[in-house]
This record gives structure tokens, C-alpha cells and sequence, in this order.
């Protein structure tokens, strides 16, 4: 089955860090570009950043409000992707998800949960 | 970043209804547009790809055109299932989502 896991979401206080996993199953992952993107609660979707393929030179890339803080690796044999996130803020407060593309995001995760609080 | 706008904001719609949405990037984006569909508590369901090629499983009163900076998705005949939120995306740099258009029973 294709899917995308993420976990390692929770509550985490400002300035706080936490890493995301998302782990894949079902398609070449090594192959594949891996985007995470985030959902605050009852708002649109923003683009986080992305990590490309060994064939790509595992190029990152990042949004404008999480560079410098945020880093997007990969490990292709345990088929998963991570963002560590450092120096967090309450407005990182929001759902992670984890996505392939390829013409679009064709693949998503579930998400999960990260909450920024005092 | 390229900027994409949508309108409307939202939409009343009756089922049969033929519904329309617009989505303009700040810049020329070729054909690199996207749309998703979600719906509230649910993932992103990838809709259309590169203007107007449909993901398999998608229905045909699904269609997608447009060309450059503007777009559009319409639904000809709607359905109960769609009651969603729609999201234009470019993808032609940096990727860059629409604020998204809710799409609501009348």
C-alpha cells in the first residue's frame, strides 16, 4: 500500500524544538521529492519546505517563515523523511503533513499534530 | 514567491448546480497548476494536475483549463461529495497555494 506516516507531534513550548518522522511505504522512495506541508487549524495550506533525491543532491528547500529554523533531512534505507523545527513560535502551531510530488502532491500522510504553547 | 488568489472566498451551491472557481497567479506559471479538494478534518485529495489532467479516480464533471496567470476549475454538475474546500497550487517555482474556495450546500 502507498502511504506516508508521520509522527513525533505534541505540545512543545516557544523557543522548543521537536523533529517530525515520516516514514513511506509503497512507492520508490528514494526517487522521490518529499515536501512537508502545514494546515493551521480551520486555515489554507502553506508550504514548509522540501528535500529532493540523492539524484538531485538531496537539495532543500524552504518557506520564507520557517528558514533558518527548520531543516528538512532523509534517510532513503529507513524510507523516511524529517523536519526538525527549532526555535519554534506559536504560529508554527499547526497540522504537519508529509507529501510526494511528482506533477502534483500526489501523496499524502495523515499528519500530525504540533501545538506551540506556555 | 508567486502569490495565488482565489475567488470566491465561498459559494452557495444547490446539487446539479454547475460551479466555477477562479484561481490567478501573481505571475506566469506556464502550466504548472494544481488543484486538491478537502474536505473539514480529511487530507488533501489531489484533484487535477498540470491545468487540466484529471487524477485517476476523478470524476469527469471535474474539469480544469486556463493558461499563464489564470485558471479555473469547474464542477458541471455537483454533487453531494463535493462540498469541499478547493486549493489552486502553482508549482512552477517554490510551491504556493491558493487561500482555498469553500464550496457550501444552499
Amino acid at each position: 500500500e502507498v502511504q506516508l506516516v508521520e509522527s513525533g507531534g505534541g505540545l512543545v513550548q516557544p523557543g522548543g524544538s521537536l523533529k517530525l518522522s515520516c516514514a513511506a511505504s509503497g512507492f520508490t522512495f528514494s526517487e522521490s521529492a518529499l515536501h512537508w506541508v502545514r494546515q493551521v487549524s480551520g486555515k489554507g495550506l502553506e508550504w514548509v519546505g522540501r528535500i529532493r533525491s540523492k539524484a538531485n543532491n538531496y537539495a532543500t528547500a524552504y518557506g520564507e517563515s520557517v528558514k533558518g529554523r527548520f531543516t528538512i533531512s532523509r534517510d532513503d534505507l529507513k524510507k523516511t523523511t524529517y523536519l526538525q523545527m527549532n526555535s519554534l513560535k506559536t504560529e508554527d502551531t499547526a497540522v504537519y503533513y508529509c507529501t510526494r510530488h511528482l506533477d502534483l502532491f500526489d501523496i499524502w500522510g495523515l499528519g500530525t499534530l504540533v501545538t506551540v504553547s506556555s | 514567491d508567486i502569490q495565488m488568489t482565489q475567488s470566491p472566498s465561498s459559494l452557495s451551491a444547490s446539487v446539479g448546480d454547475r460551479v466555477t472557481i477562479t484561481c490567478r497567479a501573481s505571475q506566469n506559471i506556464n502550466n504548472y497548476l494544481n488543484w486538491y479538494q478537502q474536505k473539514p478534518g480529511k487530507v488533501p485529495k489531489p484533484l487535477i494536475s498540470s491545468v487540466s489532467s484529471l487524477q485517476s479516480g476523478v470524476p469527469s464533471r471535474f474539469s480544469a483549463s486556463g493558461s499563464g496567470t489564470d485558471f479555473t476549475l469547474t464542477i458541471s454538475s455537483l454533487q453531494p461529495e463535493d462540498f469541499a474546500t478547493y486549493y489552486c497550487q502553482q508549482s512552477y517555482s517554490f510551491p504556493t497555494f491558493g487561500p482555498g474556495t469553500k464550496v457550501e450546500i444552499k
